[in-house]
């Protein structure tokens, strides 16, 4: 049984580009979360997906938009890049209505 | 306010060693409560819930006092491959039904031999 799989492990972009960063989660999930996640910190809450909708928001800027399948995986994009944007991204997968979430590896995203 | 206040730490501990980490939330309506254990360059990965009436898993307590808004994680005799960073975690349920995770900055914990 797969766990959460996300692609790619690593990116490295320049300011002012976009990028899409993906996410499979485990079998069984319905639910997928994004959560940024800078050196030497706790992850951010990004946002969270539930029937291919937007359930809810964190405190991020329009130029960090998402979107869910109806195979329940997702991606994240985010618009207009900037240095501070460098951070590892982290997808949640989870059941709706339940608490547990179990994380991917993560990308890795530089921006130079 | 960060909603979620850990220790600094770092911790650096010889093996063996009792080692406690304490963690604070805001938000009074938060309804669960976790610790995450996140490897160097890894993905955080559930440790073990928090009750009120406190559980215990092997060599580690988790402890949550809501009156206080404390959460706490007691690591007894500690092991090198407890070496790793320690997230308090807590989950509130939005009026959308969503269950965000709010995450405290992580508390690093090394063991020394």
């Amino acid at each position: 049984d797969a766990g959460v799989t996300q692609s790619p492990t690593h990116l490295i972009k320049t300011r002012g580009q976009q990028v899409t960063l993906r996410c499979s989660p485990k079998s069984g999930h319905d639910t997928v979360s994004w959560y940024q996640q800078a050196l030497g910190q706790g992850p951010q809450f990004i946002f969270q997906y539930y029937e291919e909708e937007e359930r809810q928001r964190g405190n991020f800027p329009d130029r960090f938009s998402g979107h869910q399948f109806p195979n329940y995986s997702s991606e994240l994009n985010v618009n207009a890049l900037l240095l501070g944007d460098s951070a590892l991204y982290l997808c949640a997968s989870s059941i709706a209505g339940t608490h547990e979430a179990f994380f991917g590896q993560g990308t890795r995203l530089t921006v130079v | 306010r960060k909603e979620v206040e850990q220790d600094p730490g770092p911790f650096n501990v010889p093996e063996g060693a009792t080692v406690a980490f304490n963690c604070t939330y805001s938000n009074s309506a938060s309804q669960s409560f976790f610790w995450y254990r996140q490897d160097c360059r890894k993905e955080p990965k559930l440790l073990m819930s928090v009750y009120s009436s406190g559980n215990e898993d092997g060599r580690f307590t988790a402890q949550l006092n809501r009156a206080s808004q404390y959460i706490s994680l007691l690591i007894r005799d500690s092991k090198l491959s407890d070496s790793a960073t320690y997230l308090c975690v807590v989950i509130a349920i939005s009026s959308g039904s969503a269950r965000q995770l709010t995450f405290g900055s992580g508390t690093q914990l090394t063991v020394l031999p």
